[in-house]
């Protein structure tokens, strides 16, 4: 089993739709968790830090569920400029991040 | 821009070679990791190295080995290269190598390796 599962789409959507992503992780020790967004064959940049009381950042709403080991990731108002794939990260505190696949999202106008 | 920068930008080698990739770090960042990402698969943790000594690995084997020089920059090389070698390497430094800051990482815009 992977260490941090998701779904990897594609989703397709049209412009201002809602979309939203899960990513669950089996290391229950984990200690911090990221969305990252990373556009075709280039480099992961940080989208946001999901905190287990929930995190909004403009559109994008991140939430924790420590119980049932699971993060989410909600976009609102998708805008075509969010086609790109979203990375659930997880630190474990073992001096690296944990990937999953990433889910593909596209947006259709 | 992340400030740092990777070296060269797409690279061709053939099956048993060995390569070289290298990274600047964005400046006063004194820990550098090293991922690499298959095609279709998040990034993979290769190693890191804080202060010029290996601080963590992940599940390479040893012809995946690396360098950290004074002045922070890196080298990542690979020996006897196969052809699942082919993938994406990012390079990404940051200040510090405990888990508190690894949200600080900041990627290269990495080297795409093709053995064939």
């Amino acid at each position: 089993r992977k260490e941090v599962e998701q779904d990897p789409g594609p989703f397709n959507v049209p412009e201002g739709a809602t979309v939203a992503f899960n990513c669950t992780y089996s290391n229950s020790a984990s200690q911090s968790f990221f969305w990252y967004r990373q556009d075709c064959r280039k480099e992961p940049k940080l989208l946001m830090s999901v905190y287990s009381s929930g995190n909004e950042d403009g559109r994008f709403t991140a939430q924790l569920n420590r119980a049932s080991q699971y993060i989410s990731l909600l976009i609102r108002d998708s805008k075509l400029s969010d086609s790109a794939t979203y990375l659930c990260v997880v630190d474990t505190g073992r001096r690296a991040l944990t990937f999953g696949s990433g889910t593909r999202l596209q947006v259709q106008p | 821009e992340t400030g740092v920068t990777q070296s060269p930008t797409h690279l061709i080698k053939t099956r048993g070679q060995q390569v070289t990739l290298r990274c600047s770090s964005q400046s006063g960042h004194n820990t550098v990791s090293w991922y690499q990402q298959a095609l279709g698969q998040g990034p993979q943790f290769i190693f890191q190295y804080y202060r010029e000594e290996e601080n963590g690995r992940g599940n390479f084997p040893p012809r995946f080995s690396g360098l950290q020089f004074p002045n922070y920059s890196s080298e990542l090389n690979v020996n006897a290269l196969e052809l699942d070698d082919s993938a994406l390497y990012l390079c990404a430094s940051s200040l510090d190598p405990s888990g508190g800051t690894n949200e600080k990482l900041f990627f290269g815009s990495g080297t795409q390796l093709s053995v064939l």
